[in-house]
């Protein structure tokens, strides 16, 4: 079945702890991989798009990777107002699936 | 500037009401969505519409109906609702048609039915 989780689900950090996100999927044919920003109370936020493996983005202190079976948001030296859910979605064929986010809180 | 903005913020009705949410985006895309998040916070697509054509309807209760005057517009119209249409709902645009662009949400329009 296709799908898509996302790990852990929350994430405390202090300020300058760097730390990774993982969006695992199972699908065929992906057309693309995205990562967005929610602010409670707000919608998603567009932050990186990535299309084969092997692919980097990268946005002042958020990289994220892509591999074959999932994607990583690396967050370097985190600061507090990081803290967001980061949600993951999946484009493939004419399906496009969240994933169910994680929620990051960076401590000052 | 508001790039998709959507009205009202929030929505309390009763069981049984017909109400309806509206969705505009001033950044010229040519497909717009219509989202809900329910109360685990997953993120669902309904509707997708490109250029006034419905391209993806997924398998919604037909009691919702998006209506699209022109592509700048895209307005969601629930007939009946029932407790468990409570949620947030997004509206979205997009540049390129399809699955493999970026989306521009807007601020989500809290829906309560008691």
């Amino acid at each position: 079945e296709d799908q898509v989780t996302q790990s852990p689900e929350a994430l405390r950090l202090q300020e300058g702890e760097s730390s990774s996100l993982n969006c695992s999927y199972t699908v065929s044919g992906l057309r693309g991989l995205f990562w967005y920003r929610q602010d409670p109370g707000k919608g998603p936020e567009f932050l990186f798009t990535l299309y084969s493996a092997g692919e980097e983005k990268e946005k002042e202190r958020l990289k994220a990777t892509l591999t074959k079976k999932e994607s990583f948001l690396h967050i370097t030296a985190p600061k507090p107002e990081d803290s967001a859910t980061y949600l993951c979605a999946v484009g493939y064929g004419q399906n496009f699936v969240f994933g169910p986010g994680t929620r990051l809180s960076v401590l000052p | 500037d508001t790039a998709v903005s959507q009205t009202p913020k929030y929505l309390v009705t009763q069981m049984g009401n017909d109400k309806s949410i509206k969705c505009e985006q001033n950044l010229g895309h040519d497909t717009m969505y219509w989202y809900k998040q329910d109360s685990k916070k997953f993120l669902k697509i309904m509707f997708s519409y490109n250029n006034k054509e419905l391209i993806i309807n997924e398998t919604v209760p037909n009691r919702f109906s998006p209506k699209s005057p022109d592509k700048a517009h895209l307005n969601l119209h629930i007939n009946s609702l029932e407790l468990g249409d409570s949620a947030v709902y997004f509206c979205a645009s997009s540049p390129h048609r399809g699955m493999g662009t970026e989306a521009f949400f807007g601020q989500g329009t809290r829906l309560t039915v008691v």
